[in-house]
């Protein structure tokens, strides 16, 4: 039964580095064309994707927050870390992670999400 | 990167109705098209992926069809538990994109 959770702070200051962890079960992050996205979803609003990295290494930003997010994978605790730097109010959203097949880019299975709120 | 508008932003319908969205691609997309339900206070739900395809336990009232920048979702007859916001997904560049989301309301 594949499932991922996302875990870290509920709330950041402003300018402040958010760092989230996405653990997952029922696959392996080593699995071949197997990989894990982070998600984010603004209250009310749309999805955008963010990154994503596979189980060869490799990895993708979306274009508008390249300069801010790195992604990264401990392949023996099943465990991809993203981070976020300097955060502002406007990246207050749910962030979710999501596994995804690398051959299709796809979605398959969530985790439940972790509300940020950016504040101070 | 590729952009994805989806319409109508939202719509209302009665049950049994048969709904359809659309989802236009800023660039050709071939078929790497999917679609995602979400329910309030839910994580996304994936509903068909390559344009067609249904994913396991999804009820076969969901449809998908399309290819190139046009694509379309259809609930050949909807549901209540079908009341939800329904976004599609481009996979055709590794710089995923999301369309705004379809909300589907109660007529």
């Amino acid at each position: 039964q594949v499932t991922l959770k996302e875990s870290g702070p509920v709330l950041v200051k402003p300018t402040e580095t958010l760092t989230l962890t996405c653990t997952v079960s029922g696959f392996s992050l080593s699995t071949p064309r197997v990989g894990v996205a982070w998600i984010r979803q603004p209250p009310g609003k749309a999805l955008e994707w963010l990154a994503h990295i596979f189980s060869n290494d490799e990895e993708s930003y979306s274009t508008s927050l390249k300069s801010r997010l790195t992604i990264s994978k401990d392949t023996s605790k099943s465990q991809v870390v993203l981070t976020m730097t300097n955060m502002h109010p406007v990246d207050t959203a749910t962030y979710y992670c999501a596994r995804v097949l690398q051959d299709d880019g796809f979605f398959d299975f969530w985790g439940q999400g972790n509300l940020v709120t950016v504040s101070s | 990167d590729i952009q994805m508008t989806q319409s109508p932003s939202s719509l209302s319908a009665s049950v049994g109705d048969r709904v359809t969205i659309t989802c236009r691609a800023s660039l050709r997309i071939s078929v790497y098209l999917n679609w995602y339900q979400q329910k309030p206070g839910k994580a996304p739900k994936l509903l068909i992926y390559t344009a067609s395809k249904l994913q396991s336990g999804v009820p076969p009232r969901f449809s998908g069809s399309g290819s190139g920048t046009d694509f379309t979702l259809t609930i050949s007859s909807l549901q209540p538990e079908d009341f939800a916001t329904y976004y599609c997904q481009q996979s055709f560049s590794t710089l995923w994109t999301f369309g705004q989301g379809t909300k589907v309301e109660v007529k």
